[in-house]
């Protein structure tokens, strides 16, 4: 049963050129959420996704910065023009259902995409 | 504003002995908080949690404890062995706040020595 799977591993971009970023989420997963780790931070949440809907995409940037997750396929974050402050790891996460953070689902995140902007 | 704050950016342990890493939180909302570790080049796992609702969570080498009048929470690990060097990540959460309810803190590089 594989895990949250995000690819490319790392990726490389010229200033003004567009990143995008795939997550498949675990078996079973409905659910998707992307964080970002700038260097020396921790993890900023950006957006939440079921199959097709944006739940919650408070945290992604107002401009440049869109995420899908379509009925078929994996979900996809996507930064237009990209600029060097956006270089950054880029983890997916997925859960089963809403995660309430009960006890009952936590986060299976993925191994996280570096994305480096010359 | 950091809601979530791990102050100590490293920790070196030697092998055997007790670590203990610390967040605070500045959120009267939180009522749960899970910690993760993260490896270098993986992603963060999910490691133990606590409700506000109790004082302490038990799994095996790693105690979670709580305090809310203090608004402060650690996890110790003991004893600490060499695949405990990681990073760990404070993260809290409160049950109105959906999925942007989880708050990470910077992470704590905890270092075990042998």
């Amino acid at each position: 049963n594989a895990g949250v799977m995000q690819n490319p591993r790392h990726l490389v971009r010229r200033r003004g050129q567009e990143a995008r970023l795939r997550c498949s989420p675990m078996k079973g997963h409905s659910h998707v959420y992307w964080y970002r780790q700038l260097p020396e931070e921790g993890l900023k949440f950006m957006v939440y996704l079921q199959k097709e809907n944006i739940i919650d995409e408070s945290g992604m940037p107002k401009e440049r910065f869109s995420a899908e997750f379509p009925k078929e396929g994996p979900s996809i974050l996507r930064i237009q023009q990209v600029v060097r402050g956006d270089s950054a790891a880029y983890f997916c996460a997925s859960s089963p259902v809403l995660a309430t953070f009960s006890g009952a689902n936590v986060l299976t995140f993925g191994a996280g995409s570096r994305l480096t902007v010359l | 504003d950091q809601q979530v704050k791990q102050n100590s950016p490293s920790l070196s342990v030697q092998e055997g002995r007790i670590s203990i890493l610390n967040c605070d939180y500045t959120n009267s909302m939180f009522d749960y908080f899970l910690w993760y570790k993260k490896y270098p080049a993986e992603g963060p796992t999910f490691l133990i949690s606590i409700s506000s609702i109790k004082d302490k969570n038990e799994d095996g080498r790693f105690t979670v404890f709580l305090n809310k009048s203090a608004k402060h929470l650690s996890l110790h690990i003991v004893p600490s062995q060499p695949g405990d060097s990681a990073v760990y990540f404070c993260a809290a959460s409160y049950s109105g706040g959906g999925a942007d309810g989880l708050t990470f803190g910077k992470g704590t590089h905890l270092i075990i020595q042998p």
